[in-house]
C-alpha cells in the first residue's frame, strides 16, 4: 500500500516550457487535491477533484490545468511556466469514515520541488 | 471569505515548558485537521476532530475543538526537541456554498530549544 505518490519528485524548467505532475493514489479515495506551497504562505489549493471525469478551481487555478480520467489519478499540468510558479507541488487525496462520521482527512504525497528559470 | 487563522506564527519554547497553539476559522464546518510538517517533506496527519468538544492526545500533544467558537486549540506539555516542526490546522468546507474545498491555516513554526 504505497499511499499518495508524486511524479517527479524534482524539475527544473525554462520560462515557456510545460510539464505534468503527476499523483497516484491507492487508498480508492473519491477526493483528490493539488495544492502549492510557497514561504510563508501555507497551503493554497490549486484545483481539486471529487470524483473520476471531474475537476474544480481552488484558490490559485490560473496558468494551470488539471484533469482526472481515472479514479486513481490526478494530473496537474503547466501549460507555458512561469518563474512565478516556482514552488512545492504537494497532491493529497481524501474521504473516510472515522469512528462512524464521515471524515475528509487529507493524506499526503510527498511533493514535487519545481523550479522556473 | 473563508479563513483559517493560526496564533502565534513562530513560536520559540524551552524543553519541559507547555504552551497552546490556536486556530480560528470562519466556516460553519465541524471537522478540523491537525497536520504536522518537518523542514522539506510532507505534512503527516496529527488529529482528525469531527465534532464540538472532541479532544484528542498524542503523547505530548492534545487538541480541541470548539465549534460554536469556531476555534481549535493544539496544547503541547513538556515540549521535547523532536517536536520541532510546523504544525497546520485545516477546515474543510465540503458540502457548504462555497465548493468541497480545504482551507489551511499559515502554520505555526514550533522550535524547540533545549
Amino acid at each position: 500500500n504505497a499511499g499518495v505518490t508524486q511524479t517527479p519528485k524534482f524539475r527544473v524548467l525554462k520560462t515557456g516550457q510545460s510539464m505534468t505532475l503527476l499523483c497516484a493514489q491507492d487508498m480508492n479515495h473519491e477526493y483528490m487535491y493539488w495544492y502549492r506551497q510557497d514561504p510563508g504562505m501555507g497551503l493554497r489549493l490549486i484545483h481539486y477533484s471529487v470524483g473520476e471525469g471531474t475537476t474544480a478551481k481552488g484558490e490559485v487555478p490560473d496558468g494551470y490545468n488539471v484533469s482526472r480520467l481515472k479514479k486513481q489519478n490526478f494530473l496537474l499540468g503547466l501549460e507555458s511556466a512561469a518563474p512565478s510558479q516556482t514552488s512545492v507541488y504537494f497532491c493529497a487525496s481524501s474521504k473516510t469514515i472515522l469512528e462512524g462520521l464521515l471524515s475528509y482527512e487529507q493524506y499526503f504525497g510527498p511533493g514535487t520541488r519545481l523550479t522556473v528559470t | 471569505e473563508l479563513k483559517v487563522e493560526q496564533n502565534p506564527l513562530f513560536l520559540s519554547m524551552q524543553e519541559g515548558k507547555n504552551y497552546t497553539i490556536y486556530c480560528n476559522y470562519s466556516t460553519t464546518s465541524d471537522r478540523l485537521y491537525w497536520y504536522r510538517q518537518d523542514p522539506g517533506k510532507s505534512l503527516e496527519s496529527l488529529f482528525v476532530l469531527l465534532s464540538n468538544g472532541a479532544v484528542k492526545q498524542e503523547g505530548r500533544l492534545m487538541a480541541s475543538l470548539d465549534t460554536k467558537a469556531r476555534l481549535s486549540t493544539l496544547h503541547i506539555t513538556a515540549a521535547v526537541h523532536d517536536l520541532s516542526a510546523t504544525y497546520f490546522c485545516a477546515v474543510d468546507n465540503i458540502g457548504g456554498d462555497t465548493g468541497n474545498q480545504f482551507y489551511f491555516g499559515t502554520g505555526t513554526s514550533l522550535t524547540v530549544i533545549p
